[in-house]
């Protein structure tokens, strides 16, 4: 089973930042938050990840909290692009990965 | 493009006959996975290889399914005797393990199998 509790789906208006959250209580300490998203009828696209320590790239940003319990993947200025089933993933570097169902974002115009 | 190809894109079948798919992955990664994606879910794990030696097999890849990577680049999945139920798409990702602290999966684009 995933390690990871997402919310089913979520809206978010274009321009806007997307706050996606996702709960991972019983996460190990050699494991990592990675986040992909999945564009309807394409291969998952990686987006981010990290371990203690906030990350940033040119496609998002992710906060993990100090007990690294949750995190948060933030689309600062979401497009129509965007649109996609979001996965929240806790994995040891070197695992298979066990994906949820993950959080479907609708953009809106 | 994340540097992984897959080969077909889309496979149509009729039920009973062998499909093979091929999977190219990023030319340095030493590892190669194969997942399952049916309608509405999330992939899943089918297979794994690190080099051409095949590790870990899910209980999803029954004795009709091969996978092979015979010299440690690409992969080649075989289904035999397809079902209805095989319908789904392939995904394959590969990753370098061992020379960083985090050997992040990158995806291919995935073959879409319909079965008659």
């Amino acid at each position: 089973d995933a390690k990871t509790t997402q919310p089913p789906s979520m809206d978010c208006a274009e321009g806007r930042a997307a706050n996606l959250p996702c709960n991972h209580s019983t996460i190990s300490g050699n494991e990592y938050v990675y986040w992909y998203r999945q564009i309807h009828s394409q291969g998952p696209q990686y987006i981010i990840h990290g371990l203690k320590n906030n990350e940033t790239n040119e496609m998002a940003s992710l906060i993990i909290t100090e007990d690294r319990k949750s995190s948060t993947l933030i689309l600062p200025h979401a497009t129509l692009r965007d649109t996609a089933v979001y996965y929240c993933i806790v994995i040891r570097g070197d695992d298979k990965i066990i994906f949820g169902k993950g959080t479907r974002l609708h953009i809106l115009p | 493009d994340t540097g992984v190809s897959q080969d077909p894109r889309h496979k149509i079948t009729k039920r009973g006959q062998n499909v093979t798919f091929r999977c190219d992955p990023i030319s340095e990664h030493n590892r190669l996975y194969w997942y399952r994606q049916t309608l509405g879910q999330g992939p899943e794990f089918l297979t794994y290889f690190q080099n051409e030696a095949q590790l870990e097999k899910s209980r999803l890849l029954s004795d009709r399914f091969s996978a092979e990577r015979p010299k440690g680049s690409f992969s080649t999945l075989e289904i035999q005797r397809t079902e209805q139920g095989d319908s789904a798409m392939y995904l394959c990702a590969s990753s370098l393990v061992g020379r960083t602290r985090t050997d992040t999966q990158y995806f291919g684009p995935g073959t879409r199998l319909t079965v008659l």
